[in-house]
């Protein structure tokens, strides 16, 4: 099956850093997305970016579909960033997602 | 986005008993997943809730242990089965969203800690 590797594994950052988090995958996708999973255990939805660009305030992601990767970046970081992302990807066909190793983020005040 | 509710949010059970999770969406959808999360650990699925029919395992889940119900296009059960410290998780579930059929939401999770 399809391997998803995030890195780096944990990032610490002062309030107002710049990050960017990577999602590399083993096999060609048709469905990607990034999710926030906030201290309290809730996934949120963040892009849903099989492949190009997309912006949201402070976050932006670029999904690479050829070169099978994926880019999120996070802008002005503050507290409440802190937590867990994760990318998921499905392969061709399929709405099963599969998850990657997540990166688990901290922001200083 | 469709509004996801689970019940109960969490709870403290004994190994050997069994705890049915609900999960309710307010409205109707085509595909329903179900997720475990261990300690620490990223999103694993667990089976695919078919409406009408038997649900879809994943490699390593079982239907004795994790037995799934979807009687309509709005709800699901998980249950837990014969429970163990080991399925201590977070259970969540998940829905395609009826705008966008390829993107998935998530429910707030079921936090389980098995004694």
């Amino acid at each position: 099956g399809i391997q998803v590797e995030q890195s780096p594994p944990d990032l610490i950052l002062q309030e107002g850093a710049n990050s960017t988090l990577r999602c590399n995958f083993s096999d060609s996708v048709n469905n990607l997305q990034w999710f926030h999973q906030n201290p309290w255990g809730q996934l949120i939805n963040l892009f849903y970016i099989p492949s190009g660009t997309k912006q949201n305030g402070r976050l932006s992601a670029t999904t690479v579909a050829t070169e099978r990767y994926s880019l999120l970046y996070i802008s002005s970081s503050q507290t409440t960033d802190s937590g867990v992302y994760f990318c998921a990807v499905a392969a061709s066909g399929t709405y099963k997602y599969i998850f990657g190793t997540g990166t688990r983020l901290k922001v200083l005040a | 986005s469709a509004v996801i509710s689970q019940k109960p949010s969490r709870d403290i059970c004994q190994r050997g008993t069994s705890l049915t999770i609900q999960c309710q969406v307010d409205s109707q959808v085509t595909m329903m997943f179900w997720y475990r999360q261990q300690p620490g650990q990223s999103l694993t699925l667990i089976a695919t809730a078919n409406q009408g029919s038997e649900a879809t395992y994943e490699s390593g889940f079982v239907i004795d242990k994790f037995p799934i119900s979807r009687p309509n296009l709005t709800f699901s059960t998980l249950t837990v089965s014969n429970m163990s410290p080991e399925d201590s998780s977070i259970y969540l579930c998940s829905v395609d969203s009826p705008g966008t059929p390829n993107e998935q939401f998530f429910g707030p999770g079921t936090r389980l800690t098995v004694l």
